[in-house]
């Protein structure tokens, strides 16, 4: 079974506009990460944003947001105000094991967003 | 803002080749990480590395590759005889001990013919 899965391979959103990409999770440790990534065509790897199973908040980070369900095993990344240097690939992936062990993280397939006009 | 770097950002090599991948991670950084994304798919982790000692590989990291962190700052991807399908980005990555986020390196693109 998948660990992390992203069931949206492509996304268009209007500028301005708030969009939602989709990601949920598959593990049965109690203890683990959540992140989201942006890789925009130049390649590279970009870090948005984190959720921690035990935290009882959904994270922020600017125009960025997580809609963690745990029950549901989803972690949803929220982009509002979309702007166009917002299109690019999108990757969830989680972290398995407590904090602080340098565990590995597991990606998803990746969501490409493309913002229009 | 500190960051992680990598070099090369573009390797051509033939194939049975040595390469050699270099990295320098954010430098209070602990913890260290080659992941592996084949073009179009997804990122696969292959090492992790911490204490001057291997933590966890996946079956991809076989025999042809090693990891070293031969002085203070630089951490490198050695592949010793390289394959057709080794071609891919290799991303070096990097966390601390406290929140072990990893921050990613720009990636150096990896071409066996």
């Amino acid at each position: 079974a998948q660990k992390i899965t992203q069931t949206q391979p492509g996304m268009f959103v209007q500028e301005k506009e708030a969009v939602t990409l989709d990601c949920t999770y598959d593990t049965s440790d109690p203890s683990y990460g959540l992140f989201w990534y942006k890789q925009p065509s130049s390649g590279e790897m970009i870090f948005l944003i984190y959720q921690g199973s035990y935290d009882q908040q959904n994270a922020t980070e600017g125009r960025y947001s997580l809609n963690f369900q745990k029950a549901r095993k989803s972690a949803n990344l929220v982009i509002s105000a979309s702007q166009l240097g917002d299109s690019a690939m999108y990757f969830c992936a989680m972290r398995e094991a407590p904090t602080g062990g340098g565990n590995k993280l597991t990606f998803g397939t990746g969501t490409q967003l493309k913002v229009e006009l | 803002e500190p960051e992680v770097t990598q070099t090369p950002s573009h390797q051509v090599t033939q194939m049975g080749q040595e390469v050699i991948l270099r990295c320098v991670p954010i430098s209070n950084h602990l913890y260290f990480y080659w992941y592996r994304q084949i073009l179009g798919q997804k990122v696969e982790f292959l090492v992790s590395f911490y204490n001057n000692e291997i933590s966890e590989k996946s079956e991809i990291f076989d025999d042809q590759f090693s990891v070293e962190r031969p002085d203070g700052s630089n951490f490198t991807l050695k592949i010793r005889s390289t394959k057709l399908e080794d071609s891919a980005m290799y991303f070096c990555a990097s966390a601390d001990i406290s929140t072990d986020t990893q921050y990613f390196g720009p990636g150096t693109r990896l071409t066996v013919l």
